[in-house]
């Protein structure tokens, strides 16, 4: 089954204020993972990953924070403006020498002008 | 830039036609993916090919077979096609690897009538 989750579906940010967005995971082997941004009718588009021997990542604008004690990946998206309204969804490779990555169903995020 | 690229954004085709998708990737990578996307189910792995030739099915393969007769082409070919595979197509492609980003085309929206 589909181990690769969020905390919500939907995420509703005024212009300007940061976003967080959330995945929960249940690998413990899990080493890598990735956060996409799917806007309407394109295909994924890679924003950044991190590696399982990393706690945090940042990226322009963007920084993915990874706890394995928990389990939980997030995104953090700083001064959110209307462009960055999409779908997120995280993937993770589960390791074990697969090549293969569990995405996540995603959460829509919604910028208010 | 990667660049992965599909042979169509939208199709129509009838029950029981032979449909036939493309995807291509100018990186040279070693992996290439076929997943569909369907709301409320995220995207799921039909086929996957980790080098010319070879392939591996995925979580859904049924309905569906592939061909890479080269390293950057990644045909999924629906032989007849149902109602029930009307979706959004995505195609991926990887570095060989196991903690590799995979990049995705812009998707093939295919109804089936």
């Amino acid at each position: 089954g589909e181990s690769v989750g969020l905390h919500l579906p939907t995420l509703s940010v005024q212009e300007g204020d940061n976003s967080i967005i959330n995945c929960a995971y249940s690998n413990s082997a899990s080493d890598y993972f990735i956060w996409y941004k799917q806007e309407s009718g394109k295909g994924p588009q890679f924003i950044i990953d991190i590696r399982s021997n990393m706690d945090k990542r940042q990226g322009q604008r963007v920084t993915v924070l990874l706890n394995k004690t928990v389990k939980h990946l997030s995104l953090q998206i700083a001064a959110t403006q209307p462009g960055d309204s999409a779908v997120y969804f995280c993937a993770e490779n589960r390791g074990g020498g697969s090549e293969k990555l569990v995405f996540g169903k995603g959460t829509k995020l919604t910028v208010n002008p | 830039d990667v660049k992965v690229t599909q042979s169509s954004r939208y199709l129509v085709k009838r029950t029981g036609e032979k449909v036939f998708l493309e995807c291509v990737q100018d990186m040279d990578h070693e992996n290439m993916f076929w997943y569909r996307q369907d709301p409320g189910l995220g995207l799921r792995l039909i086929y996957f090919s980790y080098d010319v030739k070879m392939k591996e099915k995925g979580d859904i393969p049924e309905g569906y077979s592939v061909s890479r007769e080269k390293k950057e082409r990644f045909s999924l070919i629906l032989e007849s096609a149902s109602t029930n595979q009307t979706s959004m197509y995505l195609c991926a492609s990887s570095m060989g690897g196991t903690q590799e980003t995979q990049y995705f085309g812009p998707g093939t929206r295919l109804l089936v009538l």
